[in-house]
């Protein structure tokens, strides 16, 4: 199994909603990753959790709350988002300390705030 | 930060032709390579990748070259076909920073071929 895979595939959700994005992987990867992809951009690195625990947060307003509940799972939790956060939100995965240092991403989630 | 640019930002060719893609980098200490391409409305994929100890890696129809000295690696793809309509980013990994070795996305190429 080399899939990473993200749920739901698109959301839209006003700006007074609570709403939480789901990622899964199963390769057991350590390291674990969420991108904000705008269009026609390349993606932008949001947190990075390594063995579960938050390492990485690109300055991201408080409005993004990220979890990682267990090595398998992250989420990416959202209250009282603006318009200009909709984008494409992308999870992704990699091995930790391994030679090849591939980044396995999921589908994305297509988020919409309206 | 590390600065990736990637030239050409779009570039269409006939079906049949060749197609290169180059990023250039700025982190010295930048030791893995990969090109990721991105088909609308999915997540980006791995399709080749060099490490810094290797000058090119081939792969069928892809491949991949190094210049560590100036700072580029290219993807080369020959006998293009529709199919390979897409976005491709290449993404080098940098200088470990707070425990983490950095990936800076470049910033695309359209290719579009043209059947």
């Amino acid at each position: 199994d080399t899939e990473v895979t993200q749920t739901p595939k698109h959301l839209v959700m006003g700006m007074t909603n609570k709403k939480s994005l789901k990622c899964e992987q199963h390769m057991g990867h350590r390291a674990m990753y969420w991108y904000k992809q705008k269009a026609k951009k390349p993606p932008e690195l949001m947190f990075v959790y390594s063995y579960e625990k938050l390492s990485i947060n690109e300055s991201v307003p408080s409005r993004f709350s990220p979890e990682c509940p267990n090595s398998s799972l992250l989420n990416l939790h959202l209250h009282a988002l603006q318009p200009e956060d909709s984008a494409l939100y992308l999870c992704a995965s990699r091995s930790i300390g391994e030679s090849r240092t591939e980044a396995f991403f999921g589908q994305g989630t297509r988020l919409t705030v309206v | 930060g590390e600065n990736v640019e990637q030239h050409p930002s779009t570039l269409s060719v006939q079906e049949g032709d060749s197609a290169v893609i180059k990023c250039t980098y700025s982190d010295s200490a930048s030791n893995y390579f990969p090109w990721y391409k991105q088909e609308l409305g999915k997540g980006p994929q791995l399709i080749i990748d060099i490490r810094s100890n290797v000058g090119e890696k081939k792969d069928q129809r892809i491949a991949v070259t190094l210049n560590k000295t100036a700072k580029h690696f290219s993807l080369h793809i020959t006998e293009t076909q529709p199919e390979d309509s897409a976005v491709y980013f290449c993404a080098p990994k940098g200088a470990v920073s707070g425990g983490y070795q950095k990936v800076t996305f470049g910033t695309g190429t359209k290719l579009q071929v043209i059947p």
